[in-house]
């Protein structure tokens, strides 16, 4: 089976930066997403990392260390929106998705 | 407007009683998956499907059946519901008929509760 393990909840203060690690062990690796879900809602799409290193999009960053079996989300500028889970998921293969139980992030004032 | 449907959003069932859940996407993807969602579990890959009439499983496929007979359109079916399945699903469908490098979009979920 596959294992991904990221933390449960992490609670910042607007402003601030918060990073969200991910490690995993799959059969085979294809790419690694992280995936953003408010409550109630479905997920929506942040990033993709299949190649060693950092990308960036606007507020959000992820890193992606291969050899490490390690990613993580760095979150800039943390604003109230921000409060959600953060899902880290990996495709082992180029049709299964394999989920983390996801990261509960709650933003303070 | 781009998106992925699904239907119902809440249902409430008995043991045992045939149930579908519709999926409907209508931005020509070839990839479309279900999932199920529990807490402290995350989203778990029930079956998914790259092509019409292509479909395989995922990693928690007992239970369910799917089908792919357009590419629109990607039903889960409960042949006889058991109170183990009461779950949040939700379809999803991505561009490409493999995962690499394609966002999936999802659906609003379907909560269902078997009693």
């Amino acid at each position: 089976g596959q294992n991904i393990d990221q933390p449960t909840e992490m609670t910042a203060t607007e402003g601030a930066i918060v990073q969200i690690n991910c490690t995993y062990q799959t059969s085979g690796f294809n790419g690694l997403f992280w995936y953003q879900q408010h409550a109630g809602e479905a997920p929506t799409f942040l990033s993709y990392n299949v190649l060693d290193g950092l990308e960036e999009k606007g507020r959000f960053s992820s890193f992606l260390s291969r050899s490490k079996g390690y990613s993580y989300l760095l979150l800039k500028e943390l604003q109230m929106k921000d409060s959600a889970s953060y899902l880290c998921a990996v495709a082992p293969n180029d049709y299964k998705l394999s989920f983390g139980a996801g990261t509960t992030v709650t933003v303070r004032a | 407007e781009a998106q992925v449907t699904q239907n119902p959003r809440y249902l409430i069932t008995v043991t045992g009683k045939k149930l579908t859940v519709t999926c409907s996407q209508n931005m020509n993807h070839e990839y479309m998956s279900w999932y199920r969602q529990d807490p402290g579990l995350g989203l778990r890959q029930i079956y998914y499907s790259m092509n019409v009439e292509v479909t395989d499983k995922g990693d928690v496929p007992e239970g369910y059946k799917v089908s792919r007979k357009e590419k629109r359109n990607f039903p889960l079916i409960l042949e006889s519901p058991s109170p183990n399945q009461t779950s949040l699903y939700f379809c999803a469908s991505s561009l490409s008929e493999g995962l690499l490098n394609t966002e999936a979009f999802f659906g609003q979920g379907t909560r269902l509760t078997v009693v």
